[in-house]
């Protein structure tokens, strides 16, 4: 079944610094990619998804990914990250044989302080 | 129509009892995946309905599990006999096809 890795559990970040979360993905075909992010006590978001074309894709709150199928990565970015950037990040891959349901990676936790 | 919702958002029993979440996806969608989210874990996924039609159980779903969505509205997803590894956070998220899906902000779940 598809599947990703998130590497990271926690990443500090300075606020105004930049930030750069990883995925890795496993699948030999073009997986369908997402980036949720969940604040506490908040439900799951979505931040951006890639299904094909273009592999930099732009998401909401000043976030982008890039594909890299010879890496077989996904990572999320940020050029300057603000206090309230602070919260769980999951990348998730579809898994065509469930559904489209999504199997998601164990998260990163981001701090950003002063 | 603002949303996936759910309810209670937070369900406090006793390991033995029964208990029975409800979701309320959004309304066009025809798609309903419920999810498992334990502490320090990514979202688990449990089952998913295309309409009225149960299609995937994962095998996360023991028997004490079960789920229904009927009329292809709402979604209801009953523990019985609960333990207390039934811990954690319950999710429902509803998509229109394959599409992107949109997360509820779950129910809480504690076991004691």
């Amino acid at each position: 079944a598809q599947s990703v890795t998130q590497p990271d559990i926690h990443i500090t970040v300075s606020e105004g610094a930049s930030l750069e979360l990883r995925c890795n993905y496993s699948y030999g075909a073009t997986p369908y990619l997402f980036w949720y992010v969940q604040s506490p006590g908040q439900g799951l978001q979505l931040l951006l998804k890639y299904f094909s074309g273009d592999t930099l894709v732009q998401g909401i709150k000043g976030f982008e990914a890039e594909f890299k199928r010879s890496q077989s990565s996904f990572n999320l970015r940020k050029p300057s990250v603000h206090w309230s950037d602070a919260a769980e990040y999951f990348c998730a891959v579809v898994d065509s044989n469930s559904g489209y349901a999504l199997n998601f990676g164990k998260g990163t936790s981001l701090l950003v302080t002063p | 129509d603002t949303g996936v919702s759910q309810d209670p958002r937070h369900k406090i029993t006793k390991r033995g009892q029964n208990v029975t979440f409800r979701c309320d996806p959004i309304s066009e969608h025809n798609r309903l995946y419920w999810y498992r989210q334990t502490l320090g874990q990514g979202p688990e996924f449990l089952t998913y309905f295309q309409n009225e039609a149960q299609l995937e159980k994962s095998r996360l779903l023991s028997d004490r599990f079960s789920a229904e969505r009927p009329k292809g509205s709402f979604s209801t997803l009953e523990i019985q006999r609960t333990e207390q590894g039934d811990s954690a956070m319950y999710l429902c998220a509803s998509s229109f096809g394959a599409d992107e899906q949109f997360f509820g902000p779950g129910t809480r779940l504690t076991v004691l």
